[in-house]
C-alpha cells in the first residue's frame, strides 16, 4: 500500500531555534499532504493543507509565519516550526490520500518536537 | 460545518470478546468517506476500514466490521475477538468536502483489551 515517510522521529531543540519536518510519499504522488498536531490524550488537530506548486491552506487559528509550509514536488513537502518556544512541543504527523480513497489516507510516523 | 462525534473516552473489554466503538457524524453532503484508525502508544496512525457513503452493504476487513447505518449517521467500529494488542486508542474520520479532502477526526476512544 501507499507509503508516507516522516522524520524525523523526535527533535528536542532549544526555545527559538527553527525546525524542520519532512514527509515523503514513497511509492505514489502526493499533490496534497495534510499536517495534523496532536497534544497528549487528544485528538488529531488539522493545521493546514500543503498543496504541490501552490501555497498551503492554513486552518483557522493556525500562525502561517510560524509553521511554514513547502510542498516542492510530488513527494516532499515540509513544516518548518520557526522560532520554536516550549508550548509549541507537541506530536506533529503528516498525512496524504492514496490514489484510491478506499485504501485510507496514509500516515507518517510521526515527529515527536520537544523544545526547552 | 462537518462534525464527528465519539461518545465515549473509554472502553473496557475481555479478551477474545466483541466491542463496539461508537461514531456519529453530521454533514450535508451526499457523498462522503469514513474511516477508522487506531493509534497505539507509539503514536502511529493505523488504517482499519472504510465506508463510502454510497457502499450499500457493511465494510469488513478481518476481525474489523463497520456498522454503517446512514439514516442515523452512524459508523460505528465492531471488533470480534479481541486481542491484548487492540488496547489503543481508536479515531472515527470523515473526509470532508468542499474540495479540500482533507480529514475530519473524532476525539477518540481509548479501548482497552483485559486478559
Amino acid at each position: 500500500g501507499a507509503v508516507v515517510s516522516q522524520h524525523p522521529s523526535r527533535v528536542i531543540c532549544k526555545s527559538g531555534t527553527s525546525v524542520k519536518i519532512e514527509c515523503r510519499s514513497l511509492d505514489f504522488q502526493a499533490t496534497t499532504m495534510f499536517w495534523y498536531r496532536q497534544f497528549p490524550k487528544q485528538s488529531l488537530m488539522l493545521m493546514a493543507t500543503s498543496n504541490e506548486g501552490s501555497k498551503a491552506t492554513y486552518e483557522q487559528g493556525v500562525e502561517k509565519d510560524k509553521f511554514l509550509i513547502n510542498h516542492a514536488s510530488l513527494t516532499l513537502s515540509t513544516l518548518t516550526v520557526t522560532s520554536a518556544h516550549p508550548e509549541d512541543s507537541s506530536f506533529y504527523i503528516c498525512s496524504a490520500r492514496p490514489p484510491a480513497e478506499a485504501e485510507g489516507y496514509t500516515f507518517g510516523s510521526g515527529t515527536r518536537l520537544t523544545v526547552v | 460545518a462537518q462534525k464527528i462525534t465519539q461518545t465515549q473516552p473509554g472502553m473496557f473489554v475481555q479478551e477474545k470478546e466483541a466491542v463496539t466503538l461508537d461514531c456519529t457524524y453530521d454533514t450535508s453532503d451526499q457523498s462522503y468517506g469514513l474511516f477508522w484508525y487506531k493509534q497505539p502508544s507509539s503514536g502511529e496512525m493505523i488504517f482499519l476500514i472504510y465506508q463510502g457513503s454510497y457502499d450499500e452493504q457493511n465494510a469488513t476487513e478481518g476481525r474489523y466490521s463497520l456498522n454503517f447505518q446512514k439514516a442515523r449517521k452512524s459508523a460505528n467500529l465492531v471488533i470480534s475477538a479481541s486481542q491484548l494488542g487492540d488496547s489503543a486508542m481508536y479515531f472515527c474520520a470523515m473526509r470532508d468536502q468542499g474540495g479540500s479532502e482533507k480529514l475530519v477526526f473524532g476525539k477518540g476512544t481509548k479501548l482497552t483489551v483485559n486478559p
